[in-house]
């Protein structure tokens, strides 16, 4: 059974720092291309980074500030996230990728969420 | 801001049928990339419903059906069910921005 467990959430003031960690069991996890999402309160859903072969991709509004990595070994995913903003504030998932290519990618397995709360 | 549009939300009485459509562009679902839709019960994390336009995953009730065609995809909900109250959204890729896109969200509700 594929499970995805994030933690590392929290409160954190404008222009902190946080990170955030997704432990991966019951899949290869090195096969597949791993992602984050998030939600903020009472809103839609928004891509946020993306892992592959160990090339990362994000969204342009992280750029610059997250940064996202994995171990493999331990079969963990990391979301690095610096110069945090009231507007990061949101739920964030942690997702295992499926499909081939990479234009027909999409989320199979979600994590429970971890929230991250952006305030002074 | 989101690329693809969604309408804010849908209702129907129990055994109806509803549809949601998800209308994007050129660079997205009109270049060919597949749309996805995932549903997220209240206080819970998505699931996927549907992947590649019209594919269900297991144990996904075949009520759930996807469309596509041109611009824009569809879902459609046969014989709606209480427990199909929900927030819906669509997926796909932006070859444009490079991006992965998701939908603005519609809410279903049961009459």
């Amino acid at each position: 059974e594929v499970q995805l467990l994030e933690s590392g959430g929290g409160l954190v003031q404008p222009g902190g720092s946080l990170r955030l960690s997704c432990a991966a069991s019951g899949f290869p996890f090195g096969d597949f291309a791993m992602s984050w999402v998030r939600q903020a309160p009472g809103k839609g859903l928004e891509w946020v980074s993306l892992i592959t072969d160990d090339a990362p991709f994000y969204a342009d509004f992280v750029k610059g500030r997250f940064t996202i990595s994995r171990d493999i070994s331990k079969k963990t995913l990391f979301l690095q996230m610096n110069s945090l903003r009231a507007e990061d504030t949101a739920i964030y998932y942690c997702t295992k990728m499926e499909g081939h290519p990479m234009t027909k990618w999409w989320l199979d397995y979600w994590g429970q969420g971890s929230l991250v709360t952006v305030s002074s | 801001q989101s690329v693809l549009t969604q309408p804010p939300s849908v209702s129907g009485a129990p055994g109806q049928r509803v549809s949601i459509s998800c209308t994007g562009s050129s660079s997205n679902i009109g270049a060919g990339c597949d749309v996805h839709w995932y549903q997220q019960l209240p206080g819970t994390a998505p699931k996927p419903l549907i992947y590649e336009n019209s594919n269900r995953p297991s144990g996904v009730p075949d009520r759930f059906s996807g469309s596509k065609s041109g611009t824009s995809a569809s879902l459609a909900i046969a014989g709606l069910q209480a427990e199909d109250e929900a927030d819906y959204y669509c997926q796909s890729y932006d070859s444009s921005l490079n991006v992965y896109v998701f939908g603005t969200g519609t809410k279903v509700t049961v009459l």
